[in-house]
């Protein structure tokens, strides 16, 4: 079946530290990537995503490239602030639509 | 106004009590969905509703049940809560299928079966 591994946290990090999270996958075919973030206290919502090979998502600073050769999607932040500690969840779907996520890493951000 | 909203957002109750989780959205999403999350295993989908007369199990639908009352309100429902039930549940609804699918969530409730 399908599946997401992601690094395990938690992850501490310095302000304007160089962040990576990686993320890769197990399915048959081609899926669609997605990053999700969850902030202390809120339902998840969507950070960017990816639907075919060498596509790159972005948003807020944050990249994510769709690797079909290594079955990654890794995110990264060149700048970290204190205002992007959350839970980080890589996910996966295809045209089910039944997204399937990783176990989330916490991201801690200190000043 | 939020465009996914739970009720209660926290519950605590006792083993063997029945519990509704109620979930809203205005997005006039067709798709909605329940989850669990629980620490170190992500989110786990419980059910999901593609229009008001389609129901369909997910990964862990034992134990639970649901109702889709209209377009907009998606409730999950634990007959008879056992303690290993306590987790965090999410609603979330989406629009387009295929590779597009954005699914929106709502803040969680939080629940604790004693």
């Amino acid at each position: 079946g399908n599946s997401v591994t992601q690094m395990e946290g938690p992850v501490t990090l310095s302000e304007e530290a160089f962040l990576t999270i990686n993320c890769t996958y197990t399915a048959t075919g081609y899926p669609s990537l997605f990053w999700y973030v969850q902030y202390p206290g809120e339902g998840l919502q969507l950070l960017l995503k990816a639907t075919k090979a060498d596509d790159k998502g972005s948003n807020k600073g944050f990249e994510a490239t769709y690797r079909k050769e290594t079955t990654s999607f890794h995110l990264e932040k060149g700048s970290v602030q204190v205002s992007d500690s959350a839970v980080y969840f890589c996910a996966l779907n295809f045209g089910n639509e039944k997204l399937t996520f990783g176990t989330g890493t916490r991201l801690t951000i200190i000043p | 106004d939020a465009d996914v909203t739970q009720t209660p957002r926290n519950r605590i109750t006792k083993t063997g009590k029945r519990i509704m989780l109620e979930c809203s959205q205005t997005k006039g999403h067709d798709r909605m969905y329940w989850y669990r999350q629980d620490p170190g295993l992500g989110l786990r989908l419980i059910y999901y509703s593609f229009d008001v007369k389609d129901i369909n199990k997910g990964e862990i639908s034992d134990g639970y049940s649901v109702s889709r009352q209209a377009q907009a309100k998606f409730s999950l429902s634990l007959e008879s809560a056992i303690p290993n039930q306590t987790a965090l549940y999410f609603c979330a609804t989406s629009d387009l299928g295929g590779p597009y699918n954005e699914q929106f969530f709502g803040p969680g409730t939080r629940l604790t079966v004693l």
